[in-house]
């Protein structure tokens, strides 16, 4: 099946630094989702993005599907950026099963 | 417009009973997944409804099974429960393709 990798395992920042996550994936997809999932455990939508680049305020991501990565990107990070971040991806035609990575754990020091 | 609900929020089981978790989607959304989360891992697949049929199913076993009512909502149940089926359970809602997470049950097997 799909392995899904996530790069690197474990982020310490300052607040107000700039940080960048990686997932690669190791076949075609047709979904690819970003979550942060906070300390209590729930899992936040960041973005869909099966390729191509968007932004949401101090976040944004890219993913290249021929090249099989995609990049989330924060920018002046904050305390609250803190938790696990997580890049999931559908291999097959949308079917709805997603594939997670073991995740990111980000820690933003004030 | 609420988002995806879950209950119990917290629930205490010993091995080789039963449990009932139950999710309720966000409005709108017909597709429900469920996803165990073991402790510092990413969510596993363990199946899919639509029109209150199975559509998908990851590699768990027989002992977990769901059921979608006509209002869309979910159960999963599990039997004759393992002290490894310890875990963050979680319930996502869907319409297309982006997934909607709740916010999880956390189940001990004692």
């Amino acid at each position: 099946g799909i392995q899904v990798e996530q790069s690197p395992p474990d982020l310490i920042l300052q607040e107000g630094a700039n940080s960048t996550l990686r997932c690669n994936f190791s076949d075609s997809v047709n979904n690819l989702q970003w979550f942060h999932q906070n300390p209590w455990g729930q899992l936040i939508n960041l973005f869909y993005i099966p390729s191509g680049t968007k932004q949401n305020g101090r976040l944004s991501a890219t993913t290249v599907a021929t090249e099989r990565y995609s990049l989330l990107y924060i920018s002046s990070s904050q305390t609250t950026d803190s938790g696990v971040y997580f890049c999931a991806v559908d291999p097959s035609s949308n079917t709805g099963k997603l594939i997670f990575g073991q995740g990111t754990t980000l820690q933003v020091k004030p | 417009d609420a988002g995806v609900t879950q209950s119990p929020t917290h629930l205490i089981k010993t091995r080789g009973q039963q449990v009932t978790l139950r999710c309720s989607p966000k409005s709108g959304h017909d597709t429900v997944s469920w996803y165990q989360q073991a402790l510092g891992q990413g969510p596993q697949f363990i199946f899919q409804y639509y029109e209150e049929e199975e559509r998908q199913r990851g590699n768990f076993p027989d002992r977990f099974s769901g059921h979608q009512f006509p209002n869309y909502s979910s159960e999963l149940n599990v039997n004759a429960l393992l002290l490894g089926d310890s875990a963050l359970y979680l319930c996502a809602s869907s319409l297309h393709e982006t997934q909607y997470f709740g916010p999880g049950t956390r189940l001990l097997v004692l």
